[in-house]
């Protein structure tokens, strides 16, 4: 099974400034079909998730451009720029290359 | 508009059984792959299970075979998930969730529809 470790689990950030999330995986993400299935999710308190990020980069349908996603193999980062308090939450990564498997999350909070 | 709609979650005495349902709409079902996904109190997301369009495919983790059942009725636009022998770690938020078109990765998800084991 593929293994994802985030970090840090707790990001206290100001608004207006910018927040970074990690996340590693235990194997290579990169699929045989050559895609990297590395998605970001953002869970709002009392929400059901949303999808941010897929594919390491690609940002989804809606999403601000705040949002960005970078990484390869199995290192990945999340970036927030400009931090909101919208924002505030909790950020999973998912691999999706074999089966399923989410991180333990990192909650956003404002400072 | 796309949706999903879970239902069939309550409250259940430990060792019984339980169906949640997820009923999708504004899409075409058949080709998406579907999942559940749970989330205890307090306790990060985990998934539980998939199936293909067509019904055909299914994969667990560990921690759900043998106990969790994924099945889809694509002629209802539904997809279900069967628990046995409910244990109070059971206890969560189950999540119905898609795949994206000819991906994977999950795009949208459910409100969720909540389990509680006890006596």
């Amino acid at each position: 099974d593929i293994g994802m470790t985030q970090t840090p689990l707790s990001l206290p950030v100001a608004l207006g400034q910018s927040a970074s999330i990690s996340c590693r995986s235990s194997q290579s993400l990169v699929h045989r079909d050559g895609n990297t299935y590395l998605s970001w999710l953002q869970q709002r308190p009392g929400q059901p998730p949303r999808l941010l990020i897929y594919k390491v980069s690609d940002r989804f349908s809606g999403v601000p451009d705040r949002f960005s996603g970078s990484g390869a193999g199995t290192d990945f980062t999340l970036k927030i720029s400009r931090v909101e308090a919208e924002d505030v939450g909790v950020y999973y990564c998912m691999q999706a290359t074999e089966l399923r498997t989410f991180g333990q999350g990192t909650k956003l909070e404002i400072e | 508009e796309v949706q999903l709609v879970e239902s069939g979650g309550g409250l259940v005495q430990p060792g019984g059984s339980l169906r949640l349902s997820c009923a999708a709409s504004g899409f075409t079902f058949s080709a998406h792959a579907m999942n559940w996904v749970r989330q205890a109190p307090g306790k990060g997301l985990e998934w539980i299970s998939y199936i293909v369009g067509s019904g055909t495919v299914t994969h667990y983790p560990d921690s759900a075979k043998g106990r969790f059942t994924i099945s889809r009725d694509n002629a209802k636009d539904s997809v279900y998930l069967e628990i046995h022998n409910l244990r109070a770690d059971d206890t969560a938020v189950y999540y119905c969730a898609r795949d994206a078109d000819r991906n994977f990765y999950i795009d949208i998800w459910g409100k969720g529809t909540a389990v509680t084991v006890s006596s």
